[in-house]
């Protein structure tokens, strides 16, 4: 089993609408936890970054944090076509130095 | 200029040959990584380096192998490419428990 899962999807939602992204693990050691996306072709870039459990906003994007669940939640409002994309959930603890470890990434697609 | 830069971006080789990808950052940071993605099974780290005295095997070594040859700079070698090595390529780097800057990626054809 990974250590992080995450449903590669297609994820297919109309324009405007909310996308629900999200990604589970088993390490319970994991502190720093972070959003990716990726474009075709592109390197990931680095989306949104939180630390231990709780919610972050920016914008149109909320992170959501459940340590205890081991659970992790990214939400975009009012999607745009541009959001279309690979979404990568990323996790980290300091006993590790702090490497990433990735999930497999879910692929987005928001219709005009 | 890019903050992670790497070359080539694209890459046909034959199997048996020997093949380095290069990377360089203006980050200023000390630590860089070499990762292979491939469809299904994510991003996978290959090598990481905290400082140009300090290279680390990641999940996935075998078959490569690396350089630190300054803080900006951090290269990956296949000695003797096999298709199964065939995949895209990230450096990336970061700075203590930030989030990483990735490059645009080489994709390598092993034929």
């Amino acid at each position: 089993q990974k250590e992080v899962e995450q449903d590669p999807g297609p994820l297919s939602v109309p324009e405007g609408a909310i996308v629900s992204l999200n990604c589970t693990y088993s390490n319970s050691a994991f502190q720093y936890f972070m959003w990716y996306r990726q474009y075709s072709r592109k390197g990931p870039e680095l989306l949104m970054y939180t630390y231990s459990s709780g919610n972050k906003e920016d914008g149109r994007f909320t992170a959501q944090v459940d340590k205890s669940s081991k659970y992790i939640s990214l939400f975009i409002r009012d999607s745009q076509p541009s959001d279309s994309a690979t979404y990568l959930c990323a996790m980290s603890s300091k006993a590790a130095g702090n490497k990433l470890t990735f999930g497999g990434g879910t692929r987005v697609l928001v219709k005009p | 200029d890019a903050d992670v830069t790497q070359t080539p971006r694209n890459r046909i080789t034959k199997t048996g040959k020997r093949i380095m990808l290069e990377c360089s950052q203006t980050k200023g940071h000390d630590r860089m990584y070499w990762y292979r993605q491939d469809p299904g099974l994510g991003l996978r780290l290959i090598y990481y380096s905290f400082d140009v005295k300090d290279i680390n095997k990641g999940e996935i070594s075998d078959g490569y192998s690396v350089s630190r040859q300054a803080q900006a700079k951090f290269s990956l070698s296949l000695e003797s490419a096999i298709p199964n090595q065939t995949a895209l390529y990230f450096c990336a780097t970061s700075e203590g428990s930030g989030g990483y800057t990735f490059g645009s990626g080489t994709r390598l054809t092993v034929v």
